[in-house]
């Protein structure tokens, strides 16, 4: 079973400032199958990012993935009230699927 | 557009069986396009997959909780189903149904239920 885990558990930032999150994973990833998910309280998680790099529809270009092998990351620019959420990794080669315990952006 | 929607018991005894349907609208869950899978989010923490079960049929279970899980498809009402058995307070948890591809590199959740909270108490 893969592990991933995510840093920071919290990032408390200003509109307008810059998030970037990590997950590392236990073991290589193949096929940089590793997605992100924004989940805002209450609501089920939505889809972000696929194949560690390709948005989702729906999310503005302020969003973007990156990395392979064991090492990703998700970045914000601009932040915005609305990105106010806790944001998961998950891979999705061989099972079982897993998701990192989640960084949680909270907008000042 | 395809939607999907939890339902079942939000309370269930310790050591009894929990029982959750997901109803696929829109869509069919004959899609042997797709895996259709159970989540779960026990409260104030992370997301656990369950399992899916794909065309009509085959599953594929988290190790962790294969001894207890049954995930089903029921054709005829264009549902799959959750079956859980011998819970405990650790079950307490929102469960999510979710749609993924069955296709290699694309097997991220795409489509999620808005889930429900099943709680486990006497």
């Amino acid at each position: 079973e893969i592990v991933l885990t995510q840093s920071p558990d919290t990032l408390s930032l200003s509109p307008g400032e810059g998030a970037t999150l990590s997950c590392r994973a236990s073991q290589t990833i193949s096929g940089n199958y590793l997605a992100w998910y924004q989940q805002k309280p209450g609501q089920a998680p939505r889809l972000l990012i696929f194949g560690a790099l390709n948005r989702a529809a729906g999310f503005p270009d302020r969003f973007s993935g990156r990395g392979s092998g064991t090492e990703f990351t998700l970045t914000i620019s601009r932040l915005e009230p609305e990105d106010s959420a806790v944001y998961y990794c998950q891979h999705y080669g061989n099972s079982p699927w897993t998701f990192g315990q989640g960084t949680k952006i909270e907008i000042k | 557009q395809v939607q999907l929607q939890e339902s079942g018991p939000g309370l269930v005894k310790p050591s009894e069986t929990l029982s959750l349907s997901c109803t696929v609208s829109g869509g069919s869950v004959r899609s042997v396009m797709h895996y259709w899978s159970w989540i779960r989010q026990p409260p104030a923490k992370g997301l656990e997959w369950i399992g899916y079960v794909y065309d009509s049929g085959s599953t594929n279970y988290h190790p962790s909780l294969k001894s207890r899980v049954i995930i089903s498809v029921d054709t005829s009402k264009n549902q799959f189903s959750l079956t859980l058995t011998s819970v405990t307070a650790a079950d307490t948890a929102v469960y999510y149904c979710a749609r993924s591809l069955a296709v290699a590199g694309s097997r991220y959740f795409d489509l999620w239920g808005r889930g429900t909270l099943v709680t486990v108490s006497s």
